[in-house]
């Protein structure tokens, strides 16, 4: 099965630094890459995601990037702002329909 | 609005309890799954279903079942609950675009 790995698992910028979370998937039929923000008490919400045929896509301040010949795809986000403090979760998916999370990234943006 | 609700937001069960976590969605959505969350280890897959009374096993499916009766009703069910469950439950639905909905969680606890 597929195996997602997410670094790093903290990630600590000052405010209106970028952040940057990878992950890496095992399986090349994954064509799917969403990722989740989780705020403190929340459920996991989409935040941007990519499909196997984009390498590149951008909503504002976040990005996501897809190597689909090295298996990783990595979240951007630039001029974070305190509101981005967060968990963060990469998945991918493809074949059967199921979803593999990575472990987590818990962001905090450092007025 | 895709809307995913859980019947309990917290809950408290004695080991050896039979426990019911019920999660509804208002979207015809096909596909449903449940997950709990661990801190470390992310989410994990516990079962999901692709039509009403299917279901399939995910990575961690000991302990556990579940019942899809109706489309939009996605049970899990803890047999008899032992204190390795305490955790975070999360339901989640999944649209034809691929895109996860999840509920709010149920946090439960195995005294």
């Amino acid at each position: 099965g597929e195996n997602v790995e997410q670094h790093p698992s903290t990630l600590s910028v000052q405010e209106g630094d970028s952040a940057v979370i990878k992950c890496t998937y095992s399986d090349s039929a994954s064509n799917y890459f969403p990722w989740y923000k989780q705020e403190l008490g929340k459920r996991p919400q989409l935040i941007i995601d990519i499909r196997s045929n984009v390498g590149e896509k951008k909503d504002q301040r976040i990005a996501v990037t897809l190597n689909k010949t090295a298996k990783h795809f990595s979240l951007h986000i630039t001029e974070t702002q305190p509101e981005d403090s967060a968990v963060y979760f990469c998945a991918a998916s493809g074949t059967g329909n199921q979803f593999y999370f990575g472990t987590g990234t818990s962001l905090t943006v450092i007025p | 609005d895709v809307k995913v609700t859980q019947s309990s937001r917290y809950l408290v069960k004695r080991t050896g309890e039979k426990v019911f976590l019920e999660c509804v969605q208002d979207m015809d959505h096909e596909n449903m799954f449940w997950y709990r969350q661990d801190p470390g280890l992310g989410l994990r897959l516990i079962y999901f279903s692709y039509d009403v009374k299917m279901k399939e096993k995910g990575d961690i499916p000991e302990g556990y079942s579940v019942s899809r009766e109706k489309k939009e009703r996605f049970s899990l069910i803890l047999e008899s609950a032992s204190t390795n469950q305490t955790s975070m439950y999360l339901c989640a639905s999944f649209s034809v675009a691929y895109e996860q909905y999840f509920g709010p969680g149920t946090r439960l606890t195995v005294t």
